[in-house]
């Protein structure tokens, strides 16, 4: 496709609930990031693939995120027992290579009730 | 503790008139900066960088500064139009330190109005 997709848009969620949020970077992109915007605030790291590779998962705020990307490709961010901090947009990039000028998705907004 | 700060949350221009949003960082490792527009429900979009080997960026209507010493940077847009508009966001990458492969540190945004 043209650009980064992410699907669902918008995703209500109970608390407890296990949720997957999908990423569709551009093709070929060898660079996926996932960023974490909460309402009022900057976009803030969560992890980093090259290819298939989780290079760098320090943003995750907890054991109950995952993210996985087992093709290189599509990644998948699953967020188990989701809480109601973890409502906020959720963010995809990608970037045909290393380094910082990539191009975002609309991003999913996710809402713990 | 936040590394990158949008002192300003909001800002309110005239249109023709010069904005200048402006942001602060703290850490010395930062080499390069961005700035990002973004309009409700997108992603942000890319707008202009600045590596810190120099002091200026200039693209069409928009001029990026950096004062490395005083750890600032401002974006100005000349001149303003309405379809400016929009949250704008400073973010900031080290090229070395374990991070070279692009890891972004975002400010909080600044809103951008512009009136006709």
């Amino acid at each position: 496709g043209a650009g980064v997709s992410q699907s669902p848009r918008y995703k209500v969620a109970k608390r407890g609930q296990d949720v997957a949020l999908r990423c569709d970077p551009i093709s070929g992109h060898v660079s996926l990031f996932w960023y974490q915007q909460a309402l009022g605030q900057g976009p803030e790291f969560l992890t980093y693939f090259q290819n298939e590779a989780q290079l760098d998962k320090s943003g995750l705020p907890s054991d109950r995120f995952f993210a996985e990307r087992p093709e290189g490709s599509v990644s998948t961010l699953k967020i188990q027992r989701t809480q109601q901090e973890d409502s906020a947009v959720y963010l995809c990039a990608s970037s045909k290579t290393t380094g910082p000028g990539y191009t975002f998705g609309s991003g999913t907004r996710l809402t713990v009730v | 503790d936040q590394q990158v700060k949008q002192n300003s949350p909001s800002l309110s221009v005239q249109e023709g008139r010069i904005s200048i949003l402006n942001c602060d960082y703290t850490n010395s490792m930062f080499d390069y900066f961005l700035w990002y527009k973004k309009y409700p429900a997108e992603g942000p979009t890319f707008l202009i960088s600045i590596s810190s080997i120099k002091d200026k960026n200039e693209d069409g209507r928009f001029t990026v500064f950096l004062n490395k010493s005083a750890k600032h940077l401002s974006l100005h847009i000349v001149p303003s139009q309405p379809g400016d508009s929009a949250v704008y966001f400073c973010a900031a990458s080290a090229s070395s330190g374990g991070t070279s492969y692009g890891k972004l540190t975002f400010g909080q945004g600044t809103i951008l109005t512009v009136h006709p």
